[in-house]
């Protein structure tokens, strides 16, 4: 069975550019998390969905970040602009039952220089 | 959710048991606590997680205190792979919980041989 997949697995753009981040959870998990680790901090939730609809949204930092998930299967995390503080590595992360065992893809490192 | 407290780092002998604490003073009735690991530069892998009882699955051990106030994971046999950074997470079960983890500094793990 295949594991949560992020694409890409590092990405560096210039500061005011736009990157889309993408998630595959595990087919049949209804619930996707993301989270990010910015240097030196500890690992923060940004956002849950389950299946297409978005059930909390508090870790989202500002509007610049956007995340959907089409059809309740694969997500998108968009950040435009990027600014420098958005460096760090982004986790998503699928589970069937909403508080179970969450399993993690491998993260995608941004850098915004 | 209820905080965490983690020693940030221990040491452990290859082929030994590495004995993890944790301290959740504060966790309340409906909580679980959920053990994390995060190898270097992976995502976040799920260990165990209990409520009141002791458990065990072939990754590890969780030994709950009766107050369930504290917790001891507990790596039977640690090898060089098990070197990773701990989490000990706190999660409600409520209704109105979405299954969110809080992550904390954890407790980096180094087992030397």
């Amino acid at each position: 069975e295949a594991g949560v997949t992020q694409f890409p697995s590092h990405s560096v753009i210039e500061k005011g550019q736009t990157v889309t981040l993408r998630c595959d959870p595990i087919s049949g998990h209804d619930n996707l998390y993301w989270y990010r680790r910015v240097m030196g901090k500890e690992i923060k939730f940004l956002l849950h969905f389950v299946k297409e609809s978005k059930q909390d949204e508090s870790g989202m930092p500002n509007n610049r970040f956007l995340a959907e998930r089409t059809g309740g299967t694969y997500s998108t995390l968009k950040v435009q602009p990027a600014e420098l503080e958005d460096s760090g590595v982004y986790f998503c992360a699928s589970s069937q039952v909403r508080v179970s065992e969450a399993f993690f893809g491998q993260g995608t490192r941004l850098t915004v220089v | 959710d209820a905080k965490t407290t983690q020693p940030p780092s221990m040491d452990c002998a290859e082929g030994r048991a590495a004995n993890l604490p944790c301290n959740h003073s504060t966790i309340s009735g409906n909580e679980y606590v959920y053990w994390y690991r995060q190898i270097h530069s992976q995502g976040p892998q799920y260990i165990i997680h209990g409520l009141k009882n002791n458990e065990t699955n072939e990754m590890a051990s969780l030994i709950i205190t009766e107050d369930r106030k504290s917790s001891t994971l507990i790596l039977p046999h640690a090898t060089l792979r098990d070197t990773a950074v701990y989490y000990c997470i706190v999660c409600s079960v409520g209704s109105s919980n979405t299954g969110k983890l809080i992550f904390g500094q954890g407790t980096t793990l180094q087992v030397k041989p």
